[in-house]
């Protein structure tokens, strides 16, 4: 158990939806990132967010946004959604910034049909 | 650009030794990480290395290049459990982390 949680754990909706997958991080950490894993483009970073800031932006399409609030848990909103946005979305939270070790959430599986 | 290639799958036996490769290129690096990710799961922390250099944790070693932009993961004494997907991923100097699609590692009794 890492210590970061996600929810929910499996997510089904239909094209055209919005979602929102909500991370909880670690204990003590101060950042947040969101990953995108599909079976054929791999693990995809998608944002960091450090203290309640953005910090860095990966591949994350315009349809998709997220936050990090006061209480240090995340949100990432999915909107418009579309079949090629099925994919497991990790979270993971750090002490730091993007040198530090990174701990994984479970995942949320979203099937979108 | 940027980018980042490892094999897609690797055999070996149990008891063995093997290497994982990981080429990268990108203008402005940081350091690089490995990750391990059996199926299903979620990725776990492996290593990450600033400076050129063998760093050996356990069973594990990972070294750097930076000047050739290559790393390598090294196993020894192989286990069934280390049957898993090894992730590469290097970390910019945006703070941006890019990851390889990770070696599928079978490991055979």
């Amino acid at each position: 158990d890492s210590g970061v949680t996600q929810t929910p754990k499996h997510l089904i909706t239909a094209t055209g939806q919005r979602v929102t997958l909500r991370c909880s991080p670690r204990s003590g950490d101060l950042s947040v990132y969101w990953y995108q894993q599909s079976l054929d483009q791999g693990l995809q970073f998608l944002i960091q967010y450090y203290n309640g800031e953005e910090r860095a932006k990966g591949n994350i399409l315009e349809r998709f946004s997220a936050q990090q609030f006061p209480d240090l848990h995340s949100e990432l909103n999915l909107s418009s959604l579309e079949l090629g946005d099925s994919a497991l979305y990790f979270c993971a939270s750090s002490l730091g910034t993007g040198e530090n070790e990174q701990f994984f959430g479970p995942g949320t599986r979203l099937t979108v049909l | 650009g940027q980018n980042i290639d490892q094999p897609t799958e690797m055999t070996a036996t149990e008891g063995a030794i093997v290497q994982i490769n990981c080429t990268y290129q990108t203008s402005g690096f940081n350091g690089l990480f490995w990750y391990q990710q059996h199926a299903g799961e979620a990725p776990t922390f492996l290593s990450y290395n600033v400076l050129d250099g063998l760093e050996e944790k356990g069973r594990f070693s990972s070294f750097l290049s930076r000047s050739k932009g290559y790393s390598y993961l090294l196993l020894k004494e192989l286990q069934m459990k280390d049957s898993a997907s090894y992730l590469c991923a290097f970390l910019n100097r945006d703070d941006k982390i890019i990851f390889g699609k990770g070696t599928r590692l079978h490991i055979l009794p």
